[in-house]
């Protein structure tokens, strides 16, 4: 398997414009997140879903943001509008399983987004 | 709010050295604890995922025990070498069952010297 495959790798894009990031899970993998990296706050948590569906959406920061999984093998993150204070690096992971010794997360390359 | 504490936040070593951190979680509300390694311009990667208090894991010189009574993780290297320099992350999956959920501590950084 390729792993995790996740969509630009960097986006460098203006205040107000809308950014799509995208992402593939590892095939069989029924747990899919999305995770921000900042230098402040390190690996927050923004949303995961299971079997397609949302779970916890708690870590999304703002109606600016949202999230899809029309299916089991693509998920996108979508900032609309954009402003600098997103910049970050965004993250995309995917699990086989929520919790005990088979849950680990096996991460993509990231997303590096800079709002100018 | 669940806080997950690393420490320290960096450390500096020698090569041959053996070195451990420290990952301290609420013990209450407690499912799992992870620990990943991140080495930079790469992605976290899993080292360990434990579950029972008192377990123990390993994976060639790096180790991992784990206190649920107490809420802490340790995470043993034996023998540093410089590819071991990365950051090592822990992350606590709260709750009485199955989410998903991972709370992150903020990592601690090592840097092996030659």
């Amino acid at each position: 398997d390729a792993g995790v495959i996740q969509s630009p790798r960097h986006e460098v894009t203006e205040m107000g414009q809308e950014v799509t990031l995208r992402c593939k899970p590892i095939s069989g993998h029924d747990y899919l997140f999305w995770y921000r990296q900042t230098m402040m706050r390190g690996l927050e948590l923004l949303i995961y879903f299971n079997n397609n569906v949302p779970i916890d959406d708690s870590g999304m920061p703002e109606d600016r943001f949202s999230a899809k999984m029309p299916n089991a093998s693509f998920s996108t993150l979508k900032i609309q509008p954009s402003e600098p204070r997103d910049s970050a690096v965004y993250f995309c992971a995917s699990s086989l399983s929520p919790g005990g010794t088979q849950s680990e997360q096996y991460f993509g390359p990231g997303t590096r987004l800079t709002v100018t | 709010i669940l806080n997950v504490e690393q420490s320290p936040q960096s450390l500096h070593v020698q090569e041959g050295d053996s070195t451990n951190f420290t990952c301290s979680f609420p013990s209450s509300n407690f499912y799992a604890l992870h620990w990943y390694r991140w080495e930079t311009a790469k992605s976290p990667e899993a080292l360990f995922v434990m579950t029972l208090n008192g377990d123990e894991k390993k994976k060639g010189r790096i180790s991992a025990t784990l206190n649920t009574k107490e809420g802490y993780s340790y995470l043993y290297i034996k023998g540093s070498q410089p590819e071991d320099s990365a950051t090592y992350l822990c992350a606590s999956s709260p709750g009485s069952g199955n989410t998903g959920k991972l709370i992150f501590g903020q990592g601690t950084t090592l840097q092996v010297k030659p």
